[in-house]
């Protein structure tokens, strides 16, 4: 157990639908990052959130949203959803807010959209 | 921009073997380097980073090369064992708040 808790785990849905992911961070970390992985693919950077503002953005899609709550866990909200955003959704924590301490992931979340 | 080219893209060695995987960044504003693992259906995991003030960092049968003039580093696995059959991923900060992944290297040990 890394210490990240990512839910659910797997999650079908069909397209157009509405979905949140939800993580929780390794206790006393304040950054949130969320990236997504498709099939054989690397690991795309879509958001960052430290101590509940946004910090970074990445090539995020309008139809997606987060949010950071003021006990630190995250929401990755994703709409309109087609068959191209099926992938998994990893969240990853770090104590710093800048990018020079690695990154515990959490077991991510993998949306199937069918 | 902000890129990290990793090669190769899949690397098959002996058992007993070692094997090198290269990437090379865009900035010298990056001043972080991790190196991931992932195995398969897993969470990647950090096994090795190194900033830019070291030159080499090792770890058992691990180890991270950094080059700064040329903008590459290197993750070097000596004695390789089947449990080391996974994806790694390298990755920079670019000096800012935010890691930026290589495109992975699938490494296969060969028993």
């Amino acid at each position: 157990d890394s210490g990240v808790t990512q839910t659910p785990k797997h999650l079908i849905t069909a397209t157009g639908q509405r979905v949140t992911l939800r993580c929780s961070p390794r206790s006393g970390d304040l950054s949130v990052y969320w990236y997504q992985q498709s099939l054989d693919q690397g690991l795309q950077f879509l958001i960052q959130y430290y101590n509940g503002e946004e910090r970074a953005k990445g090539n995020i899609l309008e139809r997606f949203s987060a949010q950071q709550f003021p006990d630190l866990h995250s929401e990755l909200n994703l709409s309109s959803l087609e068959l191209g955003d099926s992938a998994l959704y990893f969240c990853a924590s770090s104590v710093a807010r800048t990018g020079q301490r690695g990154y515990t992931f959490g077991s991510g979340t993998r949306l199937t959209v069918v | 921009g902000e890129n990290v080219e990793q090669h190769p893209s899949t690397l098959s060695v002996q058992e007993g073997d070692s094997a090198v995987i290269k990437c090379t960044y865009s900035d010298s504003a990056s001043n972080y380097f991790p190196w991931y693992k992932q195995e398969l259906g897993k969470r990647p995991q950090l096994i090795i980073d190194i900033r830019s003030n070291v030159g080499e960092k090792k770890d058992q049968r691990i180890a991270v090369t950094l080059n700064k003039t040329a903008k590459h580093f290197s993750l070097h696995i000596t004695e390789t064992q089947p449990e080391d059959s996974a994806v790694y991923f390298c990755a920079s900060n670019f000096g800012n708040e935010k890691l930026t992944f290589g495109t992975g290297t699938r490494l296969t040990i060969i028993p």
